[in-house]
């Protein structure tokens, strides 16, 4: 599974939109790309994920740039309940060992 | 649907103790999956079960064992808890062995 790079924390303004980027530069190209949050002391929530078209969901949007070297989470009107670490995972789809691969994520805190 | 669900919530063992942590799910879910996190830190797989009657180990194994009850059920068993066990434990549930995995709330264990 190609690794992922994500900037360690960031901050956003109530209302406004969350941009939340992942470089993703090995990725393979029958490899997906997730995304996940953990609340704090949750389990993890699944978002979104996608291949290599942009797609959008209730919850957010996801934007895979042509070369599908990095990808962009969307949170188009972020809410303090939204503070959380948002983890991006690369993965193939239905591969031998469905385990995901937790790195540290983004720490995203949305302010008033 | 209560999703997946897990029992304790909390549980605080001496050094030597064992203990049973449960899991179940109501998604009609082919695979399952114990993880662990520790402070600060990423999910780590400690084992899964890909389909009911087959458990494999992950990335961090050892001190652990699992059952795969029936389809609904994964149960992981600590023999001889040690302090280095000492972590918040997430189980998680997906249709078949794909990335899009639900977790349950966490038991968080203490080992003194």
């Amino acid at each position: 599974d190609a690794k992922t790079t994500q900037p360690t924390s960031m901050d956003c303004a109530e209302g406004r939109a969350a941009n939340l980027p992942c470089n993703h530069s090995t990725i393979s190209g029958n490899e997906y790309v997730y995304w996940y949050r953990q609340i704090h002391s949750q389990g993890p929530q699944y978002i979104i994920h996608g291949l290599k078209n942009n797609e959008t969901n209730e919850m957010a949007s996801l934007i895979i740039t042509e070369d599908r070297k990095s990808s962009t989470l969307i949170l188009p009107h972020a809410t303090l309940r939204d503070t959380a670490v948002y983890y991006c995972i690369v993965k193939y789809y239905g591969g031998s060992q469905g385990n995901l691969i937790f790195g540290k994520g983004t720490k995203l805190s949305v302010k008033p | 649907n209560a999703g997946v669900t897990q029992t304790p919530k909390f549980q605080v063992l001496k050094t030597g103790q064992s203990m049973t942590l449960q899991c179940a799910q109501d998604m009609n879910h082919n695979s399952m999956y114990w993880y662990r996190q520790d402070p600060g830190m990423g999910l780590r797989l400690i084992y899964y079960s890909a389909s009911e009657g087959t458990t494999d180990k992950g990335e961090v194994p050892n001190g652990y064992n699992v059952s795969r009850l029936n389809k609904r059920e994964f149960s992981l068993r600590l023999e001889s808890a040690a302090p280095s066990q000492t972590s918040v434990y997430f189980c998680a549930s997906s249709e078949d062995q794909l990335v899009v995995q639900f977790f349950g709330p966490g038991t968080r264990l203490t080992v003194l």
